[in-house]
């Protein structure tokens, strides 16, 4: 369940070495599902996204996986750089949902270690 | 394009005070949202519009706040009176493409009522 303020999961990991982040949601009509990245003193930027009738889509080292059977995102990120150490948020885009807005998930600290 | 556009970037003022958050959407854009972040409640969305029409405002916290929208290359959000528990960053997103929900956003506006 969701704890009392927000204590945001960190991944710590070595520069160059591959990162994964996940995420769960729970609304099985979401029909997309995106990852945005949030560098300190700066807003969500957009890294990538999938549509509910795929499995898997690849970017410039970002990959990201659905599993749509136990409602599981990951973000892999190849071969880290330090510019990678960011809050990184997956989002909903729930079809038919009362609001076009995103729903976001709490986030995850990823920390690049030199 | 320069990107969604937020002003100011930081705003301290004291209770009870009326606070305007102001920003500009990517040219094009025929959604705008705002959204609150903070450590206890993460992103939350608080309205958006449809050409320049409020469509969901069903995540404001109460009649203190409210937005507006007079064109397609503005909008305010404005808290009066301000509390400090409305200390927050507030970003404005927008977006053209509402099935694929990629939102743009802005650098935020970081509010402190005292």
């Amino acid at each position: 369940g969701e704890s009392v303020g927000l204590h945001l999961p960190t991944l710590s990991v070595q520069e160059g070495d591959n990162s994964i982040i996940n995420c769960a949601y729970s609304n099985s009509a979401s029909d997309y599902f995106i990852w945005y990245k949030q560098e300190s003193g700066k807003g969500p930027q957009f890294i990538i996204d999938i549509r509910s009738n795929m499995d898997k889509r690849q970017g410039q080292r970002v990959t990201v996986l659905l599993n749509k059977t136990v409602k599981h995102l990951s973000l892999q990120i190849a071969a880290t750089q330090p510019g990678d150490s960011a809050v990184y948020f997956c989002a909903e885009n729930i079809r038919g949902g009362g609001a076009d807005g995103l729903t976001f998930g709490k986030g995850t600290h990823l920390i690049i270690q030199p | 394009d320069a990107g969604v556009i937020q002003s100011p970037r930081h705003e301290v003022t004291e209770m009870g005070q009326e606070v305007t958050l102001r920003c500009k959407p990517i040219s094009g854009h025929d959604y705008l949202f705002w959204y609150r972040q903070t450590m206890m409640r993460g992103l939350e969305l608080l309205i958006y519009f449809n050409n320049n029409v409020p469509i969901d405002d069903s995540g404001m916290p109460e009649d203190r706040f409210s937005a507006k929208m007079p064109n397609a290359s503005f909008s305010t959000l404005k808290i009066q009176p301000s509390e400090p528990r409305d200390s927050a960053v507030y970003f404005c997103a927008s977006s053209f493409d509402r099935g694929r929900g990629i939102q743009y956003f802005g650098a935020g506006t970081r509010l402190s009522v005292l």
